[in-house]
């Protein structure tokens, strides 16, 4: 079945450092969503893309489509330690615009 | 700030109760979903609806049972409760866009432990 993983499963930085975490999907997907769930909270919308080759920034954050729209990739510059907690990507399922399927997720943590 | 509530937040009870996680959303969105998210991983869709009177089931198999009588209103229940429910349910809302994947505003979740 279709699946989307994401490296690493986890990350430990040192407050300043860079981070990336990389999506990987099974399937070409229409678009990719991105949320972060910080710990013991719910998953909060982020970012999405449509466009193969698409990047977009928002403040530290740089998110990126693949050109073959099966990857994606979320870099932050300049870790905080507000940036702490789990980044998931998510695509639809299938032809199907409305369920979607959530990366395996890659937490942050930071060490100030 | 999503206007999506869940209760209980937390929720401990023993084996064979029957429970109903509440779902209410005040933003008058259309398409309503249950996900399932054990520690550390990812989330599951087990349940969704696009509108009043229309439930299906996700790609998790679940137990579980959902109703759509109202469009702000998404319960779900289990009829008896095992610890294999054991993990946190989480409740989202998304607005037709016209095609293009909707995001989704989530509520805070329910923490099922059953003993």
């Amino acid at each position: 079945g279709q699946q989307v993983m994401q490296i690493p499963q986890y990350q430990h930085v040192q407050e300043g450092e860079d981070f990336t975490t990389y999506c990987n999907s099974s399937t070409t997907l229409s678009n990719i969503q991105w949320y972060k769930q910080r710990p013991g909270g719910h998953p909060v919308f982020l970012i999405q893309l449509v466009k193969s080759g698409e990047v977009k920034k928002q403040k530290r954050l740089t998110f990126q489509f693949g050109e073959a729209k099966k990857n994606s990739s979320l870099h932050i510059t300049a870790t905080q330690t507000t940036d702490v907690g789990t980044y998931f990507c998510a695509g639809p399922y299938g032809g199907a615009t409305n369920k979607l399927i959530f990366g395996t997720g890659t937490l942050l943590a930071v060490q100030p | 700030e999503a206007d999506i509530y869940q209760t209980p937040r937390y929720l401990v009870i023993g084996t064979g109760k029957k429970i109903t996680l509440e779902c209410s959303q005040t933003m008058g969105h259309d398409k309503m979903y249950w996900y399932q998210q054990d520690p550390g991983m990812e989330l599951h869709l087990i349940h969704y609806s696009y509108g009043v009177n229309s439930t299906e089931k996700g790609d998790l198999s679940s137990e579980s049972t959902v109703s759509r009588i109202r469009t702000e209103h998404f319960p779900l229940t289990l009829e008896s409760a095992r610890p294999s429910h054991t993990s946190q349910y989480l409740c989202a809302s998304s607005k037709s866009s016209g095609g293009l994947t909707e995001k989704l505003f989530f509520g805070s979740g329910t923490q099922l432990s059953v003993l």
